[in-house]
């Protein structure tokens, strides 16, 4: 199985901050890689698909980028809404698999 | 709009059967590929089984064997039957609709199951 590790496990930020999540994989993805976002008691939501391509519906303060081992996520602003936690998920193989998941919180 | 609500989930003993649901609506389960993922209480995201819109499937290794993914396009129903459940499938489980194989594009809230005697 694809081992994806994320970090920072946690990040504190206050609003307006910057905020960069890394994902790196055990086996190269090309760009098949995707990031979400869950807040306590609910289903994630897709954010980033494919590396880079903002779901619809999404902020554009969210972005994403890399390839192959190692991939980013970046909150260019972060704003109140965005405190939850962030999966990276793995596309290229089965069992799909994710990051343990980066916890987020507004300072 | 499309929309998922999983139902069926529960106390369940070790070595005992759970049938969970998921209605689909605002999309045709016959067109997209639906998974079944799961979350330890505290943990994070275990994929489990992928229904394919043609009715292929794939299980994780965790389950296989033992948990069965089927669907019902004309009723557009999901379903996963466990058995023989233990104590480390205790967990939330989602279902998620994927337009492609690769990602999750939609979510449901969630069923609770609890292995415990």
């Amino acid at each position: 199985d694809i081992q994806m590790t994320q970090s920072p496990s946690s990040v504190s930020a206050s609003v307006g901050d910057r905020v960069t999540i890394t994902c790196r994989a055990s086996q190269g993805l090309k760009t098949w890689l995707a990031w979400y976002q869950q807040k306590p008691g609910k289903g994630p939501k897709l954010l980033i698909y494919a590396t880079s391509n903002l779901q619809k519906g999404v902020p554009s303060r969210f972005s994403g980028s890399g390839y192959g081992t190692d991939f980013t996520l970046t909150i260019s602003s972060l704003q109140p809404e965005d405190s939850a936690t962030y999966y990276c998920q793995q596309a290229i193989d089965f069992p799909r698999t994710f990051g343990q998941g980066t916890t987020v919180e507004i300072k | 709009e499309v929309q998922l609500l999983e139902s069926g989930g529960g106390l369940i003993q070790p070595g005992g059967s759970l049938r969970l649901s998921c209605a689909a609506s605002g999309f045709s389960l016959s067109a997209d590929h639906m998974s079944w993922v799961r979350q330890a209480p505290g943990k994070g995201l275990e994929w489990i089984s992928i229904i394919y819109s043609g009715g292929g499937t794939q299980y994780a290794d965790s389950v296989k064997g033992r948990f069965t993914i089927s669907k019902d396009n004309s009723k557009s129903m999901l379903f996963l039957q466990m058995n023989s459940l233990r104590a480390e499938d205790t967990a939330v489980y989602y279902c998620a609709r994927g337009i492609l194989t690769y990602f999750f594009d939609d979510w449901g809230q969630g069923t609770s199951v609890t292995v415990s005697s």
